[in-house]
């Protein structure tokens, strides 16, 4: 089952502007986390928002938490056509080891 | 040492053919993860092995067997799959202190193929 629903399922933007994705889930959670997965790839963590946490930067990239919405959303800031991926939250249910992610969005950046 | 290696890369086999996948990591993670991607979908977890032993197994199917030879390999054997079970697979691994907290480091998966 998947926890986690973002949308926009796809996204294209041109370099420079930001891209803002949403992720939508379910169940009380310690911890969100987002991923990137270039075409075909592994996914690479991105960052890590704890429960007890609203909001966090690293880099362009800026994730925000709502846990009374049970809601997130990652923010790139001036994109480049490098940061061409699928994006994808990832949350935990509860304790254990068990990720569930989210659908995922597209993100397109043109030159 | 940050990396999860996968192999081989790619894999066509056939219904009756039986092969395994194999996943390695050097960074002294004891959680390691296997993750089924179709196409344009999210991973589903399939397995995960904590401290060498299986912690979750989410209904898999008994065609696929995985393995935990030691903390630093995992394997997955494949034995009569279906067309259906055509995806990227993925490898994962974790320091395995934090549970619920832990980054997972992934590998580049192997494109299996069902014939």
């Amino acid at each position: 089952s998947q926890q986690g629903e973002e949308d926009p399922q796809a996204l294209s933007i041109q370099e420079g502007e930001n891209a803002t994705m949403n992720c939508s889930y379910k169940t009380s959670i310690n911890n969100l986390q987002w991923y990137r997965q270039n075409s075909g790839r592994g996914l690479v963590h991105l960052i890590l928002i704890r429960s007890n946490e609203r909001e966090k930067h690293s880099g362009r990239l800026r994730v925000t938490l709502d846990t009374s919405k049970k809601s997130s959303s990652l923010l790139i800031t001036a994109s480049r056509a490098a940061d061409t991926a699928s994006y994808f939250c990832a949350t935990d249910e509860g304790g254990g080891f068990k990720t569930i992610f989210g659908a995922g969005t597209r993100l397109f950046v043109k030159a | 040492d940050t990396e999860v290696t996968q192999t081989p890369k790619h894999l066509v086999m056939g219904m009756t053919n039986k092969k395994s996948l194999k996943c390695e990591q050097h960074m002294g993670h004891r959680a390691m993860y296997w993750y089924k991607q179709k196409a344009k979908k999210p991973p589903e977890l399939m397995f995960v092995y904590s401290y060498e032993k299986l912690s979750i197994n989410e209904s898999v199917p008994s065609r696929f067997s995985p393995e935990c030879p030691n903390s630093s390999l995992l394997n997955l054997h494949l034995h009569a799959l279906q067309p259906e079970d055509s995806a990227l697979y993925l490898c994962a691994s974790s320091p395995g202190l934090a549970g619920p907290t832990d980054t997972q480091y992934f590998g580049p998966g192997t494109r299996l193929t069902v014939l």
